[in-house]
């Protein structure tokens, strides 16, 4: 069964300019999270999805930042723009069910870097 | 006070020794405990939970749990150099009624062969 995949691995990209990531989660799985992890820092929850529901969304800077989960399965994280702090690795995770039942897998994450 | 505190090390032990690497967490109602595992440029990968106060072991590995306290910790018997990798605490916490990790900064440690 294939994992939490995530698009591009890699994407640099000019300070200003859009940039979308994508995540498809392993199959049946209705909880979606995005996180960000900085350089020697732990993941930190942007936003949580139950299904195509955003259920938590309160670290999710939105003057900048979006994200849509349609059919309640893939999902797409954008910056516009992108500022040179966004600069992070971007990880997609999906669990079966609540967390306090059930693991949460990531996927191998988007580094991105603005210049 | 952040809600999850790690020692960021690094942590460095030789082969076959043990590895202890400690969390401290700040809610007390706190219920779930995680450790994941994260090799460099990789991600995180799930190694073991707890949800009750005592030891819980999974082969070389054991956490334990002290919720008096706000303590968790992550035993490594028998470290081989494969377990060099960073290793993050995370915790479910009560406040604010969301189903989301919340992760310390991890900790770095290397098995020297």
């Amino acid at each position: 069964e294939a994992g939490v995949v995530q698009s591009p691995r890699y994407k640099i990209i000019e300070k200003k300019q859009p940039v979308a990531f994508w995540c498809n989660p392993i199959s049946g799985h209705n909880t979606l999270y995005w996180y960000r992890q900085n350089l020697g820092q732990g993941p930190e929850l942007l936003i949580r999805y139950e299904n195509e529901e955003a259920v938590d969304d309160s670290q999710l800077p939105k003057d900048r930042f979006s994200a849509e989960r349609l059919k309640g399965v893939d999902s797409t994280l954008k910056i516009q723009p992108a500022e040179l702090g966004d600069s992070a690795v971007y990880l997609c995770a999906s669990s079966l069910e609540a967390l306090r039942r059930d693991e949460a897998f990531f996927g191998q994450g988007t580094r991105l870097t603005v210049v | 006070q952040k809600e999850v505190e790690q020692n960021s090390g690094p942590l460095s032990v030789p082969e076959g020794a043990i590895a202890s690497l400690n969390c401290t967490y700040s809610d007390r109602g706190s219920q779930s405990f995680f450790w994941y595992r994260q090799y460099s440029g990789k991600s995180p990968e799930l190694i073991m939970f707890i949800y009750s106060n005592g030891d819980k072991e999974d082969g070389r590995f054991t956490a334990q749990l002290n919720k008096a306290s706000q303590y968790v910790s992550l035993l490594i018997r028998d470290s081989q150099p494969s377990d060099s990798a960073t290793y993050l605490c995370a915790v479910i916490p009560t406040q604010g009624g969301s189903e989301k990790l919340v992760f310390g900064k991890g900790t770095k440690l290397t098995v020297n062969p």
